[in-house]
């Protein structure tokens, strides 16, 4: 059973581009989340996600972000117009059910130039 | 103020020492994480607690639901545990994070 895959593992974005990040959970699990660690912080939940639905987004931008869990396919986590304020490493985890023990992947690291 | 704090932020230890990390919370919670981030970044899971207390090898966690904390002990230390060590609260759909506390195990 693999784990929770993230890709890419790296992202390079220049200033206004696009960047798409990718979960696949493990298998069996349904339910998503998004988490942001900023250079020095700690991790900040951003987005949790059922198969094609959103349950809560309360702590993801308002602007530019976006987050999916389609019934085919991995979760993306969109981010449009990068700026450099995006630059983190954003990690994705999965449980079978909401609250239990979630599985965190290795996370992707965005660096906008 | 943040819902979770952790304490101490950064702690060295000698190889073989007990080990205690704090954590205190101020929102009411369906469950406790201790999650452990290596150097390279990589996340696992430790623990996952609603009550009472958990082992597993040489870490040991507990719980006290009525004051809000809980404290993640490790017992005989050794260099590989140098990591840093979160804190994260279930709230019913959201988490909240301690900002971590580094552990350096000297040999």
């Amino acid at each position: 059973n693999a784990g929770v895959m993230q890709n890419p593992r790296h992202l390079v974005r220049r200033r206004g581009q696009e960047a798409r990040l990718r979960c696949s959970p493990m298998k069996g699990h349904s339910h998503v989340y998004w988490y942001r660690q900023l250079p020095e912080e700690g991790l900040k939940f951003m987005v949790y996600l059922q198969k094609e639905n959103i349950i809560d987004e309360s702590g993801m931008p308002k602007e530019r972000f976006s987050a999916e869990f389609p019934k085919e396919g991995p979760s993306i986590l969109r981010i449009q117009q990068v700026v450099r304020g995006d630059s983190a490493a954003y990690f994705c985890a999965s449980s079978p059910q909401n609250g239990e023990t979630q599985y965190f992947g290795p996370g992707t690291r965005l660096l906008v130039l | 103020k943040n819902e979770v704090e952790q304490s101490p932020q950064n702690l060295t230890a000698q190889e073989g020492e007990f080990i205690t990390i704090n954590c205190s919370y101020s929102v009411g919670i369906s469950a406790l994480h201790w999650l452990q981030q290596h150097p390279g970044g990589g996340i696992v899971s430790l623990f996952m607690l609603s009550s009472g207390k958990k082992k597993h090898g040489r870490l040991i966690a507990t719980i006290n639901i009525q004051e809000k904390h809980s404290s993640l002990h490790i017992t005989a230390s050794h260099p590989r545990d140098s990591a840093v060590y979160i804190c994260a609260v279930h709230t019913g759909n959201q988490f909240y994070f301690g900002t971590g506390t580094s552990l350096t195990v000297i040999p």
